[in-house]
């Protein structure tokens, strides 16, 4: 079956700290790949996506590259910020007919400290 | 947009009771998905539509769940009766069709927290 497994956390970085959150994905076709992100108290956010091999997601800082060599979606920042602490979700999405079903990560904690 | 509305925020129930469970999604959005989260679990998928009809509620405990979209702005997820392990928080999400089948994001909803004492 189709499953994420992330790094475990929860990942404790101080401010301007370079972050990289491991994610490594098992799928039959081919998925796109997601981070999510999840404040104290709110629902889930795309933070951002890539929908094929070698594509970059970026967004607010974030980056991550999807390689299919290695089946791998790692989540890197170059500098945290304190508002960056919050839940990071991976997942995937395999299309099959017109479904789109999410599979996520179990999720990862980042606390970033002053 | 107001973005996907789930009600309430918070509910605190006693085992046996009947929950209902309310989400309205984006105006346009074809997909509502169902998810719940705990600790232990993670997060799952519960049931998702499509233009109203249920496509999968293969995680769905069938037994006490039930899940129905009546109208394109109005779904509800209903237990009956609650036991204390459906106590999570329960997220609503939709989405809309991509062209030629792609994946279109998920909005998430707030959340319900549901106690079951």
């Amino acid at each position: 079956g189709n499953s994420v497994t992330q790094m475990e956390g929860p990942v404790t970085l101080s401010e301007e700290a370079f972050l990289t959150i491991n994610c490594t994905y098992t799928a039959t076709g081919y998925p796109s790949l997601f981070w999510y992100v999840q404040y104290p108290g709110e629902g889930l956010q795309l933070l951002l996506k890539a929908t094929k091999a070698d594509d970059k997601g970026s967004n607010k800082g974030f980056e991550a590259t999807y390689r299919k060599e290695t089946t791998s979606f790692h989540l890197e920042k170059g500098s945290v910020q304190v508002s960056d602490s919050a839940v990071y979700f991976c997942a995937l999405s395999l299309i099959t007919g017109t479904a789109s079903k999410l599979t996520f990560g179990t999720g990862t904690r980042l606390q970033v400290t002053l | 947009d107001a973005g996907v509305i789930q009600s309430p925020r918070h509910e605190v129930t006693e085992m046996g009771q009947e929950v209902t469970l309310r989400c309205k999604p984006i105006s346009g959005h074809d997909y509502l998905f169902w998810y719940r989260q705990t600790m232990m679990q993670g997060l799952e998928l519960l049931v998702y539509f499509n233009n109203k009809a249920v496509m999968d509620d293969s995680g769905m405990p069938k037994d006490r769940f039930s899940a129905k979209m009546p109208n394109a702005s109005f779904s509800t997820l209903k237990i009956q009766p609650s036991e204390p392990r459906d106590s999570a928080v329960y997220f609503c999400a939709s989405s809309s069709r991509g062209r030629g089948g792609s994946y279109n994001e998920q909005f998430f909803g707030p959340g319900t927290r549901l106690t079951v004492l």
